[in-house]
C-alpha cells in the first residue's frame, strides 16, 4: 500500500514552454501532497503543500506563478512550469501524505519515483 | 522555520564496519524524524523514523537514537554492505503541518 506515481518520468522541452507533472496516489487518498525540488547533489527543497480543494501553499521564494498547483482531487496534484527556462531543469518529486484521515501515520509521507525536467 | 544540518557530507567505509550520520534541528517543536536512503535518480525510501516520545529504535542493522534535549538525532548503520551505499537525508516535521525540513545528505560509501 501507500504507493505514489509521477508522469511523466522525464521529460525535455524548449525554453519558453510549460509543462505538467502529474502525481497520483494510487492506493490511497492524500489529503495533503508535497512538491519538491532537487537539484543534483543536493537536497530535497519543498517549493509547495497543496491541500484537496484548496490554493497551494508556497515556500519563500518559490513563484506562484511559475509553478502553478493544483490538487482537484484526494488522489490527483498536478505542478505545471510556466514558461520554462534552463535553470528550471530539475528533479521534480512529489509526496503523498495522509495527514488528517483517521487512523493515518500524520506525519510520513510517500514519495512519488520523480520527474526528470530538462529545458534546453 | 525548522533547520536541519547534517554531518558529515561524505562517508566511506570498509564493509562489515559502521556508519554513523549525525543531525541537528533547530525547533523544539519538532516531533517527527524521518531517515530516507536516495540511490542516484531514484525517491527517497524511509528507512527508519522515530518520534520524540521515544529515545531510540531498532530495525535490524539500522537504529536511530533521539536526544530531544540537546536536539539532534543519529542513524547507525552497522555491518555494512555494499548495498547500503547511497545518500541517506535526515528530516524533521513540526506536529502541524507535517511539513518534512531535509538536511543536505551523507554519501555513504560503503568499500568491499
Amino acid at each position: 500500500g501507500a504507493v505514489v506515481s509521477q508522469h511523466p518520468s522525464w521529460v525535455i522541452c524548449k525554453s519558453g514552454t510549460s509543462v505538467k507533472i502529474e502525481c497520483r496516489s494510487l492506493d490511497f487518498q492524500a489529503t495533503t501532497m508535497f512538491w519538491y525540488r532537487q537539484f543534483p547533489k543536493q537536497s530535497l527543497m519543498l517549493m509547495a503543500t497543496s491541500n484537496e480543494g484548496s490554493k497551494a501553499t508556497y515556500e519563500q521564494g518559490v513563484e506562484k506563478d511559475k509553478f502553478l498547483i493544483n490538487h482537484a482531487s484526494l488522489t490527483l496534484s498536478t505542478l505545471t512550469v510556466t514558461s520554462a527556462h534552463p535553470e528550471d531543469s530539475s528533479f521534480y518529486i512529489c509526496s503523498a501524505s495522509r495527514a488528517g484521515l483517521a487512523g493515518a501515520n500524520h506525519n510520513e509521507q510517500f514519495f512519488g519515483p520523480g520527474t526528470r525536467l530538462t529545458v534546453l | 522555520g525548522e533547520n536541519v544540518e547534517q554531518h558529515p557530507s561524505t562517508l566511506s567505509v570498509q564493509e562489515g564496519d559502521s556508519a554513523v550520520i549525525k543531525c541537528t534541528y533547530s525547533d523544539s517543536a519538532s516531533n517527527y524524524f524521518p531517515w530516507y536512503k536516495q540511490e542516484l535518480g531514484k525517491r527517497p525510501q524511509l528507512i527508519i523514523d522515530i518520534r520524540s516520545n521515544v529515545g531510540e529504535k531498532k530495525d535490524q542493522r539500522i537504529a536511530v537514537t533521539l536526544n530531544k534535549t540537546a536536539k539532534h538525532f543519529s542513524l547507525h548503520i552497522t555491518e555494512t554492505q555494499p548495498e547500503d551505499s547511497a545518500v541517506y537525508f535526515c528530516a524533521a516535521s513540526y506536529p502541524n503541518d507535517y511539513k518534512l525540513s531535509f538536511g543536505a545528505g551523507t554519501t555513504v560509501t560503503v568499500r568491499a
